[in-house]
This record gives C-alpha cells, structure tokens and sequence, in this order.
C-alpha cells in the first residue's frame, strides 16, 4: 500500500531564516506530487506540483520554491521566510498512470514563523 | 475559473442522525471530478468520496454518499447514522479533466452531539 511522509511535523522558525520541508512516498512509481498551503480556517491552496523529476509548476509567485531530486521526494523551500508563510502545509500524490486520478495527503507541517 | 462553494460553514447533528452538506460548483467543462474531504483536528486530509461527472450513478462509501446533480452543479454529501468520530471540517473539491489541481471550497465544520 501507499504510504506518504512529511516532516518535520512542527516547525517555529524566526522571519528571515531558510525553510526546507521534505515529503516522501512509498509504494507508487512516478507520482505526481503536489504542495499545498492552509491558512488558518481556510481551504488548500495549492502552490506547486509536479509530473516527473526536476519537473516543477508553480500555481502562485511568492517567496517558496520546490524541487524534485528524486521520483518519490518532493521538497519545499524558502531562501528568507516572511510572516506571511505561517500555515499549514501539506503535500499530496496522484498516480493517473495507474488510474489514481484523487490526490491522498500526508499529515502536515504546522509552519509558524515569528 | 472554477470556483466551489460551501454554503454552510457550521452544521450539527446528533449522533446516529443523518445529516447533509452542501458544495455547489461553477464550471463550463464537461470533464471533471468531484471529491469531500474530511479533515479531523488531527488536520490531516482524508479523501471520503469521489464522483466522476460522466457517471450518472451517486456514488455510495459505507454511511457517506452524494447527490450530484448536474444540471444544478450540485454536490451535496449525506452521512448517516452519524459518530461521534465524524466530526471535522468536510471540504468540497473539483478537479477538471486533465488538470493537475483541485480547487477546494472553504469548509464545513461539522460538530456531532452525543
């Protein structure tokens, strides 16, 4: 079965330091990965995803980037946090080729920058 | 662009009672998917329910099913025999065909009495 990773599960971090948050899938080939944002009381929105290694798309310009080293991690990133980037963050696969069209998410990092 | 509303932001229900939520959508596509989410206070997403819109039939998970009205672009999910364990945010979400993203309404928080 499908297994899906993220971590660290709580990260406080202080306005203008790095972000690295790492999400890993087990048992699939070649998903599509997804990073989605929650602010507080709100729905996902989602920020990037990507079909294929080093294949990035990027839903909405802002301070976060993300990357794709291997076929299963997908990995988000900030060079200089901003207040702003709070939230709840959740990463998500998909595999159509083996008709899995819905997305599953992991468990979330709860991201609080002060 | 598509856009999905969920027009109740809180609903209650005894337990063992049936209760129903609603989602409407705007779309001009004939190609797209439909899912609830639920999200317990432990925030991870849980898909609960899934609906292709070129099937007619409701789709049915145990005590969750649909009513997707077309025509109406409508999506409204009914959970029976109501637990103490089915309360959460349920959020309404659209994926069009042969597109990467999902577009999620705003939530329905749902509380169940005992």
């Amino acid at each position: 079965s499908q297994t899906i990773h993220q971590w660290p599960a709580t990260l406080v971090q202080p306005v203008g330091s790095p972000l690295s948050l790492e999400c890993t899938v087990e048992g699939t080939s070649n998903p599509n990965l997804y990073w989605y944002r929650q602010a507080a009381g709100r729905g996902l929105q989602l920020l990037f995803y990507s079909v294929g290694i080093g294949q990035i798309s990027s839903e909405v310009p802002q301070n976060l980037s993300a990357s794709r080293p291997q076929d299963r991690q997908f990995i988000l990133s900030s060079k200089k946090l901003l207040l702003s980037d709070s939230g709840f963050y959740l990463c998500a696969w998909s595999n159509m080729g083996q008709g899995t069209w819905e997305q599953y998410f992991g468990p979330g990092t709860r991201l609080t920058v002060t | 662009a598509q856009t999905v509303t969920q027009s109740q932001p809180e609903m209650s229900v005894q337990e063992a009672e049936t209760v129903t939520l609603s989602c409407t959508y705007d779309t001009s596509e004939s190609d797209y998917y439909l899912f609830w989410y639920k999200q317990p206070p432990s925030r991870q997403m849980i898909l609960v329910i899934r609906q292709e819109a070129y099937k007619q039939q409701n789709a049915t998970e145990n005590r969750f099913s649909v009513n997707f009205q077309k025509a109406a672009k409508s999506f409204s999910l009914k959970i029976s025999d109501s637990q103490l364990g089915d309360a959460a945010m349920y959020f309404c979400a659209y994926k069009k065909g042969g597109s990467e993203k999902l577009v999620f309404g705003k939530g329905t928080k749902l509380t169940v009495n005992p």
